[in-house]
Formats: C-alpha cells, structure tokens, sequence
C-alpha cells in the first residue's frame, strides 16, 4: 500500500537554531516528490519538486534532499515567518489518482 | 496570488442548504481537483477534471456534485450536507496528471 509518514507531527524551534523534517515514503514508481509550505486557513503552497534519489533544491533558508526511502527538509536558521506546517506529497503512478500526501508538520519558530 | 481563486472563502451552511463552492484558475491548465482537509488527515482527492471531462470520482458521497463548464472552472455543489462535512475545501489544477498541482486559498465550510 502507498504511504507518506512525516516526522515529527510538531516541532518548535528558537529563531536560528537549524533543524530537519522528515517524509519517509513506500510507493511503487516514483515519479516525483513534493514539498508545499500551510499557513493557518490558507491553502499549500508549492515550494519544490524532487524526481530522483540524490538531487537537492534550495530557497532562502529551505533545502530539500531525496533518498530512495524519504526526503528531508532542512531548515537552516529560521525565523519566525517560517512557521507554518509542511506538507509532503509523493507522485506514483501516471493517473489522475497518483498523489498522496503525508499529514504534516507544524513548525513553531520562537524569536 | 497562486493563480487559482477560490469563492467563498467561508461558508457557513445549514444541513438542508444548498450552495456552491467556486473555483477558476488562471494558469492555463487542463487538469483541475477538488480535494477535502480536515484536521490531523492527509489531504483527501474529492474528484479529478481533464480537459473539463471527470475522470475520478474518489467514492464521494452525493450531496457533494461538481461541475467543470470548461477548463478554467470547477464548481462544488453542496446539498444538505452533514456536520462531519465541516473542513477546508481545496481547489487545485496542473497542466497535466504529471506536473506540478497548484491549491486556491480554500473554502471553510462549517455545517450547522
């Protein structure tokens, strides 16, 4: 069976001390890997996209790297307008059915 | 802005009401999604559009009906739904089914 698990569920953080988020994953095909950023009542918004074990993306103080089994967000000294929660969504499969998503993180930057 | 406008961003609705969610996207995609978040849940696909033709109903309950007039809209009718249907109401599109999936701003829906 398909499955997106993230880790941890809550993580609260002082303003510059870097930390990681995981999605470890159990799909048959990857075709892609995929981050987006929640704000509270807001819709998630795309922050990248991964297609193969090895590559990494980076945006200001986000960088996303991809294993065979899970990717990780690191997050290098945050601030507090990095709070939100992070969702992950791995693609498998080439139908229209083909995104499953993990139940995020909700990230606390403290000043 | 992410393209793709969603209205109402909340509505609060009796069981017996109907209403409508509305979507349209800006980006000159062909692919556009319904999808349901409730608290402590992966996001969950309602249904799918290509081209405006449904092409995935995922064993959603009746009271909630779409309608694609064409590929830049998508509508979300809602009759007498039931407290458990309260959530946040997603509107997506992509260019196709292996691209990118861009969300609206979403929809509160409370039902009372």
């Amino acid at each position: 069976e398909d499955q997106v698990t993230q880790s941890p569920e809550a993580l609260r953080l002082q303003e510059g001390e870097s930390s990681s988020l995981n999605c470890s994953y159990t799909v048959s095909g990857l075709r892609g890997l995929f981050w987006y950023r929640q704000d509270p009542g807001k819709g998630p918004e795309f922050l990248f996209t991964l297609y193969s074990a090895g590559e990494e993306k980076e945006k200001e103080r986000l960088k996303a790297t991809l294993t065979k089994k899970e990717s990780f967000l690191h997050i290098t000294a945050p601030k507090p307008e990095d709070s939100a929660t992070y969702l992950c969504a791995v693609q498998a499969g080439t139908g229209a059915n083909n995104l499953f998503f993990g139940t995020g993180t909700r990230l606390t930057v403290i000043p | 802005e992410t393209g793709v406008t969603q209205t109402p961003r909340h509505l609060v609705m009796g069981m017996t009401n109907k209403k409508s969610l509305k979507c349209e996207q800006h980006l000159g995609h062909n692919a556009m999604y319904w999808y349901k978040q409730s608290a402590k849940k992966p996001l969950e696909l309602m249904f799918v559009y290509n081209f405006k033709e449904q092409t995935e109903n995922n064993s959603v309950p009746s009271r909630f009906s779409p309608e694609c007039p064409n590929s830049s809209h998508l509508f979300l009718h809602l009759h007498t739904l039931q407290p458990e249907d309260s959530a946040l109401y997603l509107c997506a599109s992509s260019q196709d089914f292996r691209n990118t999936i861009y969300f609206g701003e979403g929809s509160w829906l409370t039902v009372v």
